[in-house]
């Protein structure tokens, strides 16, 4: 089975910019998660989506920072215009189903991360 | 707000030593806890987890129990690997909150001699 797929994996841009990241979650997965991860720190909840709906964007500086999942699969986290603290990993993760009548915890599928640098 | 405070890395230990970190946590709800490694250059994985208390989770030789009057949830594993030099993250997910979303840890650093 494949896993969460993101892209670029690196990117390098100047403040004031504007930068765009990719993910694929895993085929069937529901839920799509953005977290933040600064430099020695843990990651952080950007924003989370139910197939093409929001369920949890409190987190995220609607100011610079926006998400969209068209289709319900793919999504796109964008930034614009990137500050110096925005350099971080950005982490997608999935998971079956937010809403599953199951009662067990619905594990999160983590994709490798986008590392990004503001100069 | 939810928390979680890790024990503060990194951390060097001599292969075959017994390892143990610590995670403590402040929750709304009762939440469920969770122990993710991250290795060099992949992404974040979940070691194991525990969603009662008094539950332990356990996996590739990493145990850790759910104390709730202790609102702490420690990794110790008996007897520690190069293989297992990597980045720990301990976390929670708040059912409170109603959307599963994890809480983490500042991570520790784990480093194994050989």
């Amino acid at each position: 089975e494949a896993g969460v797929a993101q892209s670029p994996r690196y990117k390098i841009i100047e403040k004031r910019q504007s930068v765009a990241f990719w993910c694929n979650p895993i085929s069937g997965h529901a839920t799509l998660y953005w977290y933040q991860q600064i430099l020695g720190q843990g990651p952080k909840l950007l924003i989370q989506f139910q197939n093409n709906g929001v369920v949890d964007d409190s987190q995220l500086p609607k100011d610079r920072f926006s998400a969209e999942r068209l289709k319900g699969v793919d999504s796109t986290l964008k930034i614009q215009p990137a500050k110096l603290e925005d350099s971080a990993v950005y982490l997608c993760a999935s998971s079956l189903d937010l809403l599953s009548a199951s009662p067990s915890y619905n594990e999160q599928f983590f994709g490798p991360g986008t590392r990004l640098t503001v100069l | 707000g939810d928390s979680v405070t890790q024990m503060e890395g990194p951390v060097t230990l001599s292969e075959e030593a017994f390892l143990t970190i610590n995670c403590t946590y402040t929750a709304t709800g009762y939440p469920s806890l969770f122990w993710y490694v991250q290795y060099p250059g992949e992404g974040l994985q979940l070691l194991l987890k525990a969603t009662k208390a008094d539950d332990k989770g356990s996996n590739k030789g990493f145990e850790a129990t759910y104390r709730k009057e202790t609102t702490s949830f420690h990794l110790e594993k008996g007897s520690v690997q190069v293989s297992d030099s990597a980045v720990y993250f301990c976390a929670l997910s708040d059912p409170y909150f109603g959307n599963e979303k994890l809480t983490f840890g500042t991570g520790t650093r784990l480093t194994i001699i050989p």
